[in-house]
């Protein structure tokens, strides 16, 4: 059964001190390894997609990267407004548009 | 213009109960799904239509019975609700790159 594991569930930063989240995951075939970024009270809202393993995504102070076993999410010298849940997702090989999410990593950025 | 819209917003009923829960998306898409998320912010699949036909129907209660009026609209019906269906559902569309467009969520609470 196809399964994503992130870690860790939370973590907190000082402003300007970086660092990654992982995400980890069990899959046949994957077809697309996808972040999301969920702010409270609100739907995830779309990072990255990465399809191949030694694939790189940045935009702003994120870093998304992807190998045949995991995915990090990079953050660079992060500031408050970057505290959100990330999620990530996979997708298979069963032919059909389904995503398992893992439960995320909760992140605070302290002024 | 709200892309992905969902109605309503809070929901607090009573075990027993019988309730709707209404998406709506203006972006054109063919595909949309529900997903719930609980407490612990795990978002899990649980239904995906493609232009009105049912795609993806997960282990879900045969309580829930979604419904897609057309291809702008995918409904939830949900009958006697239980304790365990409070949680947090939300409405996805499928966009280009894979990117799924969330709807701000309804939260039930089911007492």
């Amino acid at each position: 059964e196809d399964q994503v594991t992130q870690s860790p569930e939370a973590l907190r930063l000082q402003e300007g001190e970086s660092s990654s989240l992982n995400c980890s995951y069990t899959v046949s075939g994957l077809r697309g390894l996808f972040w999301y970024r969920q702010d409270p009270g609100k739907g995830p809202e779309f990072l990255f997609t990465l399809y191949s393993a030694g694939e790189e995504k940045e935009k702003e102070r994120l870093k998304a990267t992807l190998t045949k076993k995991e995915s990090f999410l990079h953050i660079t010298a992060p500031k408050p407004e970057d505290s959100a849940t990330y999620l990530c997702a996979v997708r298979g090989g069963s032919g059909t548009y389904k995503y398992i999410f893992g439960t995320g990593t909760r992140l605070k950025v302290l002024a | 213009d709200t892309a992905v819209s969902q109605t309503p917003k809070y929901l607090v009923t009573q075990m027993g109960n019988d309730k709707s829960i209404k998406c709506e998306q203006n972006l054109g898409h063919d595909t949309m799904y529900w997903y719930k998320q609980d407490s612990k912010k795990f978002l899990k699949i649980m239904f995906s239509y493609n232009n009105k036909e049912l795609i993806i129907n997960e282990t879900v209660p045969n309580r829930f019975s979604p419904k897609s009026p057309d291809k702008a609209h995918l409904n939830l019906h949900i009958n006697s609700l239980e304790l365990g269906d409070s949680a947090v559902y939300f409405c996805a569309t499928l966009g280009g790159g894979e990117t799924q467009y969330f709807g701000p969520g309804t939260r039930l609470l089911v007492l």
